[in-house]
């Protein structure tokens, strides 16, 4: 089975901590993405990267920075953690051709800041 | 950016009754991919169904099938026989070629299942 692993299901920060999401996939993808998932907004795209050291700004980057310095692993960061940023954030990946190829998503980070 | 639009938030259906979950989308491309995820309380988004915009026949899985009217640019997902396991948030996704690496997610239907 393909699989996109998240490292931390739930985690509760203090504002002002940084933060670091982890993400592994294990289908050789090139296409890893960060989403941000809330009640009433659906998905909404962080940080996508396309191959290893590339990354590009999806639709809420303010307040977030990316690693991917392996292809398998694509890193989410929360340089000061806000309370606003607390919600559910998900990990996926997908190849690069062929865009009848699906998505692949992790389990999802339930991140709260207080 | 490419809009999909699921208009409504949340639906219910009775258990082995039928119920249709909308969604339409805004694009200039001919050619492009539509999906349905289905995502169960705090479980993993998956694949439910994919359906090309080149084909004129609408796809099927199982209990679960589409109306694509590529004209009116809706693409419906219809759930027969529904099952308790079948609760879950549903999202409907966009992706082209021309988009890049990307795929566009409507807000989700929050579907219930009365037993």
């Amino acid at each position: 089975d393909v699989k996109v692993t998240q490292s931390s299901r739930y985690l509760v920060k203090r504002t002002g901590e940084k933060v670091f999401l982890e993400c592994v996939q294990d289908m050789d993808h090139e296409n890893m993405f960060w989403y941000r998932q809330d009640p009433g907004l659906g998905l909404r795209l962080i940080y996508f990267s396309y191959d290893v050291k590339m990354k590009e700004k999806g639709d809420i980057p303010e307040g977030y920075s990316v690693s991917r310095e392996k292809k398998e692993r694509f890193s989410l960061i929360l340089e000061s953690a806000s309370t606003n940023q607390t919600s559910m954030y998900l990990c996926a990946s997908s190849t690069r051709t062929g865009a009848g190829n699906t998505i692949y998503f992790g389990e999802g980070s339930w991140l709260t800041v207080v | 950016a490419q809009t999909v639009t699921q208009s409504q938030p949340e639906m219910s259906v009775q258990e082995a009754e039928t119920v249709t979950l909308s969604c339409t989308y805004d694009t200039s491309e001919s050619d492009y991919y539509l999906f349905w995820y289905k995502q169960p309380p705090s479980r993993q988004m998956i694949l439910v169904i994919r359906q090309e915009a080149y084909k004129q026949q609408n796809a099927t899985e199982n209990r679960f099938s589409v109306n694509f009217q590529k004209a009116a640019k809706s693409f419906s997902l219809k759930i027969s026989d529904s099952q308790l396991g079948d609760a879950a948030m549903y999202f409907c996704a966009y992706r082209s070629d021309a988009t890049g690496n990307q795929f566009y997610f409507g807000t989700g239907t929050s579907l219930t299942v009365i037993p």
